[in-house]
């Protein structure tokens, strides 16, 4: 049984509007989330993190809102640049972050200019 | 600061052959974690080390799989004999255990093709 959820394989924005990029999760032991961004080739590129004792983080285009009675999570990235068209995958733990993570099967994130 | 470094970047190899893989983490880092991603899924954690100690290793197939963290620092990780069903990306990751807890750093993978 899958406990984070991607639901959304791919997502196709316009240049210069908001990317929003959801996320489920079902086990209620996580208590840190993260979104990591992939390009082919290479290995996940951490983007930014959230602990359980928040809602909300955000770091220069990209925000992540934590949704804990919904067990959701989301990304968005405003305004939407071609450089953002990777894999993005999210991730969570347990532990205060300290285990291993559990990731999604990733959202593909085309730009499109 | 150099990355977390993996050896080789491919791999193809016949079913039945051994095979291993090499991890440098970023330096400083006392926590270590191997993962393999299948093709349309995210990264599935093997085993996550604690300096040399496997602190949470169920997830690694023990009849085939094995890794050691000499040192801790560099580890390996070694699948004997290999099977068609461990085609995959294997990759390593890294953490510190200072202020900002749980970020993962990772390498840029091995990609194994088993023939």
């Amino acid at each position: 049984d899958q406990q984070v959820k991607q639901n959304s394989p791919s997502l196709s924005v316009q240049e210069g509007r908001i990317s929003i990029l959801n996320c489920d999760y079902t086990n209620s032991m996580f208590d840190y989330f993260l979104w990591y961004k992939k390009y082919p080739a290479e290995g996940p590129t951490f983007l930014i993190s959230i602990s359980s004792i928040k809602d909300k983080n955000e770091d220069g285009r990209f925000t992540v809102f934590l949704n804990k009675s919904a067990k959701h999570l989301s990304l968005h990235i405003v305004p939407s640049q071609p450089g953002d068209s990777a894999v993005y995958f999210c991730a969570a733990s347990g532990g205060g972050g300290a285990d291993g993570l559990t990731f999604g099967k990733g959202t593909h994130l085309i730009i499109q200019p | 600061e150099a990355g977390v470094v993996q050896s080789p970047r491919y791999k193809i190899i016949e079913k039945k052959q051994p095979v291993a893989f090499w991890c440098n983490p970023i330096s400083g880092h006392n926590t270590l974690y191997w993962y393999r991603q299948n093709l349309g899924q995210g990264p599935e954690l093997l085993i996550r080390y604690e300096n040399e100690e496997a602190v949470d290793d169920s997830q690694l197939p023990k009849d085939r799989f094995s890794a050691e963290r000499l040192k801790g620092v560099d580890s390996t990780l070694k699948i004997q004999p290999a099977e068609l069903g461990d085609s995959a990306v294997y990759l390593c990751a890294s953490s510190s255990q200072g202020p900002v807890v749980g970020i993962q750093y990772f390498g840029a993978g091995t990609r194994l093709s088993v023939l």
